[in-house]
């Protein structure tokens, strides 16, 4: 079965700083699917970006962006100039390609608990 | 609007205690998830319904029962609760198909057993 850690249980980050979220994962597959999504306090997960591993390049969204080493098995997400708005928890999940009846099922980490200082 | 509406926001219940959790989706999705997520513990999946249909139960305790009557709602029944049950229980629902869909989340409902 897929596992993912999440070795960074709280970060912290000053306003329009960077910072960076760790993840790793373990699979035997080949093919397969990231994300990290943002749970801020109002509980609602919202996906902020994706990958699939078959694409070398590393996803990006505005400030948002990846770095995906796949023989590691790391897929670390990079938050640039960082906004109070980007305070959440910050889940990493892995999906298989394998046929899943349609369905979307995704394994998760733990979360990073994320921080924004003024 | 997040298109999916998770009822009731916090419910505090006693093991003794039939409750009901109730999710929305008004997205004309096609699958529907419940998810349990536990401090310091990573989110596990509980049930999926794909076209109302249960394509998964991840082992989940009997106590545990959901029911989908359409493709829109689900519900999850619950009885005799433990107080390790007690954690945030997450709704989501996605477009079945072939390209890879995102989830969209409700913003839970927080449930305390006594």
């Amino acid at each position: 079965a897929q596992t993912v850690t999440q070795s960074q249980p709280e970060m912290s980050v000053q306003e329009a700083e960077t910072v960076t979220l760790s993840c790793t994962y373990d699979t035997s597959e080949s093919d397969y699917y990231l994300f990290w999504y943002k749970q801020p306090p109002s509980r609602q997960m919202i996906l902020v970006i994706r990958q699939e591993a078959y694409k070398q390049q590393n996803a990006t969204e505005n400030r948002f962006s990846v770095n995906f080493q796949k023989a590691a098995k790391s897929f670390s997400l990079k938050i640039s100039d960082s906004q109070l708005g980007d305070a959440a928890m910050y889940f990493c999940a892995y999906r298989s390609a394998q046929g899943q009846g349609g369905s979307e099922k995704l394994v998760f980490g733990k979360g990073t608990k994320l921080t924004v200082n003024p | 609007e997040t298109g999916v509406t998770q009822t009731p926001r916090h419910l505090v219940m006693g093991m003794t205690n039939k409750k009901s959790l109730k999710c929305e989706q008004h997205l004309g999705h096609n699958a529907m998830y419940w998810y349990k997520q536990s401090a310091k513990k990573p989110l596990e999946l509980m049930f999926v319904y794909n076209f109302k249909e249960q394509t998964e139960n991840n082992s989940v305790p009997s106590r545990f029962s959901p029911e989908c009557p359409n493709s829109s709602h689900l519900f999850l029944h619950l009885h005799t609760l433990q107080p390790e049950d007690s954690a945030l229980y997450l709704c989501a629902s996605s477009q079945t198909g072939v390209v890879i869909e995102k989830l969209f989340f409700g913003s839970g409902t927080q449930l305390s057993v006594l």
